[in-house]
């Protein structure tokens, strides 16, 4: 079985400030791990995704995400906060032991404040 | 390259009316997925195709069938909708490359009166 959690449902943030959302996975076989982002009233889109090789990870929109498996969490961050990066963000988890079906954390609702 | 597209955008029903949401891919993907999306719990799993020709249930099929029409296409059916349905459905495709990543489409808001 594989979960992933997601904690804090809702982080603001300053424009210019860091961003840090986090995420930890259990996963009984050697995981995939994705985060999207999901704008008001639109579908989501693939922010990056670790697939074993490196484990720091870069993405779009100046997003960046590093996996420790010692700690099972796969943070992600994005230096300085712009007021467009307000969307709510999903990580997720997939393996070869589940078929490569994506489980979802239950999302983190991003507020960029000016 | 259209990616994932989904109709309708908006549905209203009556408690016990049915419906088919529609869902195609352009992008040769073996694997389509249906999810919904209901606030505070993230993405669920209905039902998901590995291959044309398969189907099989996810974490939350009760009330919903599924057909994968051909390769492309992948619908979902509400035979007999209830208020609980309220939701927001996504499909997805994926291919069966090195990461297996979804693609999803823009989503169907469905409401239940």
């Amino acid at each position: 079985a594989q979960s992933v959690t997601q904690l804090g449902s809702h982080v603001s943030v300053s424009e210019g400030a860091l961003v840090l959302l986090r995420c930890n996975y259990s996963s009984s076989v050697p995981p995939y791990l994705f985060w999207y982002v999901q704008y008001p009233n639109q579908g989501l889109q693939l922010l990056l995704k670790y697939t074993s090789a490196a484990t720091l990870v870069k993405g779009i929109n100046g997003f960046e995400a590093e996996f420790k498996k010692s700690e099972t969490s796969f943070h992600l961050t994005k230096p300085s906060a712009h007021m467009s990066d307000a969307a709510e963000y999903f990580c997720a988890v997939s393996s070869v032991g589940s078929n490569y079906k994506l489980t979802f954390g239950k999302g983190t609702l991003l507020t960029v404040n000016p | 390259n259209a990616g994932v597209t989904q109709t309708p955008k908006f549905q209203v029903l009556k408690t016990g009316q049915s419906m088919t949401l529609q869902c195609a891919q352009d992008m040769n993907h073996n694997s389509m997925y249906w999810y919904r999306q209901d606030p505070g719990m993230g993405l669920r799993l209905i039902y998901y195709s590995a291959s044309e020709g398969t189907t099989d249930k996810g974490e939350v099929p009760n009330g919903y069938n599924v057909s994968r029409l051909n390769k492309r296409e992948f619908s979902l059916r509400l035979e007999s909708a209830a208020p609980s349905q309220t939701s927001v459905y996504f499909c997805a495709s994926s291919s069966t490359g090195t990461s297996h990543e979804q693609y999803f489409g823009p989503g169907t808001r469905l409401t239940v009166t």
